[in-house]
């Protein structure tokens, strides 16, 4: 498996609180994304990195920030938690840049759940 | 991205082959075909891809029509870890990299 490490595996948090979910990877890809997976919707792209301190939104942004300071770690916020969000997280790395050719490696994923 | 129809669900003996349907006529020139599974409550895991030609690996084999708007993704002899998700995607690799939403996927039953 490639090394990626997502922390916590498990959360219950209470609605309206901050949450940081945290990626971690050794094997100095330029790309981290954050994925949410839910039931009927398969992997929605919540975020995306192509390098340190460069990031953009994907299809699912809303409520939801990201930082990444150094190549290894990639961190999610949900600011201000909703019953919507209740879901699992997946992180992902890949090499790709414009035009390569290249696979993405997912963590193992993150159960978030809000009350 | 191009989109990518799947069947919702197939079923396949153990010891046979599975073999894993997946249109997409819209498909660009410069586009991928990525194969990619889950297995329950884990991380999608990465199978195969091609362009143009057919790929095999230690995994699975790949099949791309010569038009290149469907692709069957051939499990050759299924085992009952083989029971999964599997996702097919189209995608050309962009300036963002990955970014690609995954459908709904084919959920493959092995049955013993």
């Amino acid at each position: 498996d490639a090394g990626i490490t997502q922390s916590p595996r498990h959360k219950v948090t209470e609605t309206g609180t901050p949450v940081t979910l945290r990626c971690h990877q050794t094997e100095n890809h330029r790309y981290m994304y954050w994925y949410r997976q839910d039931p009927g919707h398969g992997l929605r792209l919540i975020h995306y990195s192509y390098g340190v301190k460069d990031t953009d939104k994907g299809e699912v942004s809303d409520g939801y920030s990201v930082s990444r300071s150094k190549t290894e770690d990639f961190l999610l916020t949900l600011e201000s938690a909703t019953s919507s969000q209740t879901s699992v997280y997946f992180c992902a790395i890949s090499e790709a840049g414009l035009g390569e050719n290249t696979e993405a490696f997912f963590g193992q994923g993150t159960r978030l759940t809000v009350v | 991205d191009a989109k990518t129809t799947q069947p919702t669900s197939m079923d396949c003996a153990e010891g046979r082959a599975a073999n894993l349907p997946c249109n997409h006529s819209t498909i660009s020139g410069n586009e991928y075909v990525y194969w990619y599974r889950q297995i329950h409550s884990q991380g999608p895991q990465y199978i195969i891809h091609g362009l143009k030609n057919n790929e095999t690996n230690e995994m699975a084999s790949l099949i791309i029509t010569e038009d290149r708007k469907s692709s069957t993704l051939i499990l050759p002899h299924a085992t009952l870890r083989d029971t999964a998700v599997y996702y097919c995607i189209v995608r050309v690799g962009l300036g963002g990299g990955f970014k690609t939403i995954f459908g709904a996927g084919t959920r493959l039953f092995v049955k013993a």
